[in-house]
């Protein structure tokens, strides 16, 4: 079946580290590829996305998140993570045009100060 | 970015009444919307897919009487949580897919609902 799956469900970190979340997908065809988060108490907010073309994305607050086709992942990335980036961050993809998106079980990110 | 918005926000009721959810699009048009339920620190499950001006598509172990959905216009899709018990008590979320190029969807801040 097709899935999404996040590997870190709880990840802490001192500020200014760098961050990896790993996002791994079940589906050989063509995928579009979201990174979403949700800041406590706030809506799910998109901050990257990939279609087609350069598989290095940039996306908002100095996110980046890199498409390898080879590997099936969507790994998001910051290289110094801030107090502020604590939330809960979902890779999200949809595995085949005009259908449903699904989402990985989330990823808590916890910020030390 | 693309903005979603949800009424009401948060809402009690009592066992055996129906509640309404809308959710509109403010500044694009939205052929198809999404309605989720997210439990306590889980993921967002997907109940339905509304299209304008069609049926909706509901997944599986979704009970389409008990969760009514309209997506009357291009701007508002609504769900109506009929007959609500306990165990309906969630976080419902929509989101909308932006139309044309590059299809994302942006989601609204969510309902939550308590039953009584």
């Amino acid at each position: 079946a097709q899935s999404v799956s996040q590997h870190n469900h709880h990840v802490i970190l001192s500020e200014a580290a760098s961050l990896e979340l790993g996002c791994n997908y079940s589906y050989g065809g063509t995928v579009n590829l979201f990174w979403y988060v949700q800041y406590p108490g706030q809506h799910l907010q998109l901050l990257l996305k990939y279609f087609s073309g350069d598989p290095l994305v940039k996306g908002i607050k100095g996110f980046e998140a890199e498409f390898i086709k080879s590997k099936f992942s969507f790994n998001l990335r910051k290289p110094s993570v801030q107090w502020s980036d604590t939330a809960e961050y979902f890779c999200a993809v949809i595995m085949n045009r005009d259908d449903k998106i699904i989402f990985g079980k989330g990823t808590r990110l916890h910020i030390l100060p | 970015g693309a903005v979603v918005s949800q009424h009401p926000s948060w809402v009690i009721c009592k066992s055996g009444t129906s509640v309404k959810i809308e959710c509109r699009s403010l500044d694009f048009q939205a052929t198809t919307m999404f309605w989720y339920r997210q439990f306590p620190k889980q993921s967002l499950m997907l109940m339905a897919t509304s299209n304008e001006g069609s049926k909706a598509t509901y997944e599986q172990g979704v009970e389409k009487d008990k969760f009514l959905i309209n997506h009357a216009s291009l701007t508002l899709s609504t769900l109506t949580v009929t007959s609500a018990h306990p165990e309906d008590s969630s976080f419902y979320i929509c989101s909308a897919r932006e139309s044309g190029y590059q299809e994302t969807q942006y989601f609204g801040p969510g309902t939550r609902l308590l039953v009584l």
